[in-house]
């Protein structure tokens, strides 16, 4: 089964307007992690935000912020006033503290539109 | 920061050949490390799991003895590919956690492009 969903493998949105990347996943253990990547044509992977299982508070780097919703088992990134750097593609990922792996989903292609 | 260097950026060579790959953390020590496969636009796939002083541990499906991972010191983590072929052609990448602390996010080394002829 896939512990990483993110359903949308598209988006297109225009500059300066706000931008939701759905990211939702499974998993029984009680102390986990999930983290937003960035990844540009360059193919660097840079690491966005971490949400930890036990914050009670929604991360928030910058621009980004991580709209966690723990019964429904949903991360979603937000980016604030897109901007045309931000086009790349985006990565939902989690770690289970059991095996410290960290899984990722299949990914978000964001194109920011001029 | 954190900072992770792998090396070479870039390999092309001749189909048969043995490539490696070497992932290192700059500033600090890194008892864990892993490798992952990237198609082109697709995810990372996690290949194995790199743990200092003892074997690795790899994922189901990844063939232990066409990617061997040697992880000798707390800074250094290596993936051969031996007797490469051109499917083993992908982008590799590795990470490492900085401090062993769990709510630290992976550094990413900047990747492997590895095209066999």
């Amino acid at each position: 089964a896939q512990k990483i969903t993110q359903t949308q493998p598209g988006m297109f949105v225009q500059e300066k307007e706000a931008v939701t990347l759905d990211c939702t996943y499974d998993t029984s253990d009680q102390s986990y992690g999930l983290f937003w990547y960035k990844q540009p044509s360059s193919g660097e992977m840079i690491f966005l935000i971490y949400q930890g299982s036990y914050d009670e508070q929604n991360a928030t780097e910058g621009r980004y912020s991580l709209n966690f919703q723990k019964a429904r088992k949903s991360a979603n990134l937000v980016i604030s006033a897109s901007q045309l750097g931000d086009s790349a593609m985006y990565f939902c990922a989690m770690r289970e503290y059991r095996d410290d792996k960290i899984i990722f989903g299949k990914g978000t292609r964001l194109h920011i539109l001029p | 920061g954190a900072v992770v260097s792998q090396h070479p950026s870039r390999v092309i060579c001749k189909s048969g050949t043995s490539v490696k790959i070497e992932c290192r953390s700059l500033d600090f020590q890194a008892t864990t490390m892993f490798w992952y496969r990237q198609f082109p636009k697709k995810s990372l796939m996690l290949m194995a799991t790199s743990n200092e002083g003892s074997k690795a541990t790899y994922e189901q499906g990844v063939e232990k003895d066409k990617f061997l991972i040697n992880h000798a010191s707390l800074t250094l983590s290596t993936l051969t590919v031996t007797s490469a072929h051109p499917e083993d052609s992908s982008f590799y990448i590795c990470s490492a956690n900085a401090g062993g602390r769990r709510n630290q996010p992976q550094h990413f080394g900047d990747g492997t492009r590895l095209s066999i002829l």
